[in-house]
């Protein structure tokens, strides 16, 4: 199986500024990790799939990067609705696997 | 725009089984791969299996093999997972998502049905 190491575990922002999130597949996965965004209530959210394509409706201050093992979200100058959970998932093979999830919090 | 909507929270005792629910709305279900994923309380996300409605085949992750069975209603555009002989290490929200055939990124998702095992 994949294993997909997220870092890091928490990360504390204030708005207007940018962060990035990383993660470290075990093994190559080509371009195929996707980046979701976890909020209570909500149902989770899918930002962007193929390592950088956003899906239709996520805003632009979102990026994604990478391939083969590493890969980052990257999401600049901040909103409040960013702040949440959000978690990193590889889709090149089964089974399917997720990184350990990431905690944005306001600063 | 393809809609799921999950079973309500149960609340099962140890060694029983329980069956949860995922309808999908907005489109026909056989047209779609309706995946699941739990989630325990304040854990990460891990995906269970998958099911192909229009035949019936499936795969689970290793360690859902024996616990967890996926099956779709086509009739009633329903999938369900049935999960078997239940401990405290099942209580955990599940997710039901779907894709087209082909992808296994999950655009649409659940509002997640939470499993409570206790006595």
């Amino acid at each position: 199986d994949v294993q997909m190491t997220q870092s890091p575990s928490n990360l504390a922002a204030s708005p207007g500024e940018s962060v990035s999130i990383n993660c470290k597949a075990s093994k190559s996965i080509s371009k195929y990790l996707a980046w979701y965004q976890q909020k209570p209530g909500k149902a989770n959210k899918l930002l962007i799939y193929s390592g950088s394509t956003l899906q239709s409706g996520t805003p632009s201050r979102f990026s994604g990067s990478g391939s083969g093992t590493d890969f980052t979200l990257t999401i600049r100058n901040l909103e409040p609705e960013d702040f949440g959970l959000y978690y990193c998932q590889q889709h090149n093979e089964y089974p399917i696997t997720f990184g350990s999830g990431t905690k944005l919090e306001i600063k | 725009e393809v809609q799921l909507q999950q079973s309500g929270a149960e609340l099962v005792r140890p060694g029983t089984s329980v069956k949860l629910s995922c309808k999908v709305s907005g489109d026909t279900i056989i047209a779609y791969y309706m995946h699941f994923v739990k989630q325990r309380p304040g854990q990460g996300l891990e995906w269970i299996g998958r099911i192909d409605p229009e035949d019936d085949s499936t795969k689970y992750a290793k360690k859902f093999k024996n616990k967890a069975t996926l099956t779709a209603d086509t009739s009633s555009n329903t999938a369900y997972l049935k999960l078997s002989s239940l401990t405290s290490e099942d209580t955990a929200t599940y997710f039901c998502t779907t894709v087209v055939p082909g992808i296994n990124w999950f655009a649409y998702w659940g509002q997640g049905t939470l499993v409570t095992v206790s006595s």
